[in-house]
């Protein structure tokens, strides 16, 4: 258990529909991150939060909407995928950001399938 | 650009060794880390490295070369609950990590 849950653990959803997707962590961390997992490419970073505020936005299409209403919790908003859109979206989170040391821990993902 | 090459996929047998090698290239570095990630699960955090030399943690070291641009994971006495992707990533000079495309290592008995 590493102390960074996520729900729901799969999802599959129409390009037309909206969905959320949540991240809690118990670990007393004041950064939080979204990152894209595809098979057989590296990780993408596509936001950073560092106390509740956003510090780094790598050109992640609109239709993905991030927010994070406090240290604890991290929400990414879903609409109007595409299918090139399905992979496994990991939250994770660390004691701060912007310094070395930095271990992160990570939760289980979500698996996103659009259709 | 920046980037990260790590090898595909690795066998080995169990109760030997294997090492997995890892090429960075980053604007700026702030330190080397290793994950592992067993199939359908989160990475979990294995080593981190900003000094030139080798980090012995149980089965597990990592080595790090700053001035080659070079680090790599030895994973000795292999266990079959070794068999897991292990992730390679950089830290450029905005401490944003850069991650490699991982290693998936079999263990065969």
């Amino acid at each position: 258990e590493t102390g960074v849950t996520q729900t729901p653990r799969h999802l599959v959803m129409g390009m037309t529909n909206k969905k959320s997707l949540k991240c809690e962590q118990h670990l007393g961390h004041n950064a939080m991150y979204w990152y894209k997992q595809s098979a057989k490419k590296p990780l993408e970073l596509m936001f950073v939060y560092s106390l509740e505020e956003r510090v780094e936005n790598n050109s992640v299409p609109s239709r993905f909407s991030p927010e994070c209403p406090n240290s604890s919790h991290l929400f990414l908003h879903l609409h109007t995928l595409q299918p090139e859109d399905s992979a496994l979206y990991l939250c994770a989170s660390s004691l701060r950001s912007g310094t070395g040391a930095n271990e992160q821990f990570f939760g289980p993902g979500t698996r996103l399938t659009v259709l | 650009g920046q980037n990260i090459d790590q090898p595909t996929e690795m066998t080995a047998t169990e109760g030997a060794i294997v090492q997995i090698n890892c090429t960075y290239q980053t604007s700026g570095f702030n330190g080397l880390f290793w994950y592992q990630q067993h199939a359908g699960e989160a990475p979990t955090f294995l080593s981190y490295n900003v000094l030139d030399g080798l980090e012995e943690k149980g089965r597990f070291s990592s080595f790090l070369s700053r001035s080659k641009g070079y680090s790599y994971l030895l994973l000795k006495e292999l266990q079959m609950k070794d068999s897991a992707s292990y992730l390679c990533a950089a830290m450029d000079s905005n401490y944003q990590l850069i991650w490699g495309a991982g290693t998936k290592l079999i263990i065969k008995p």
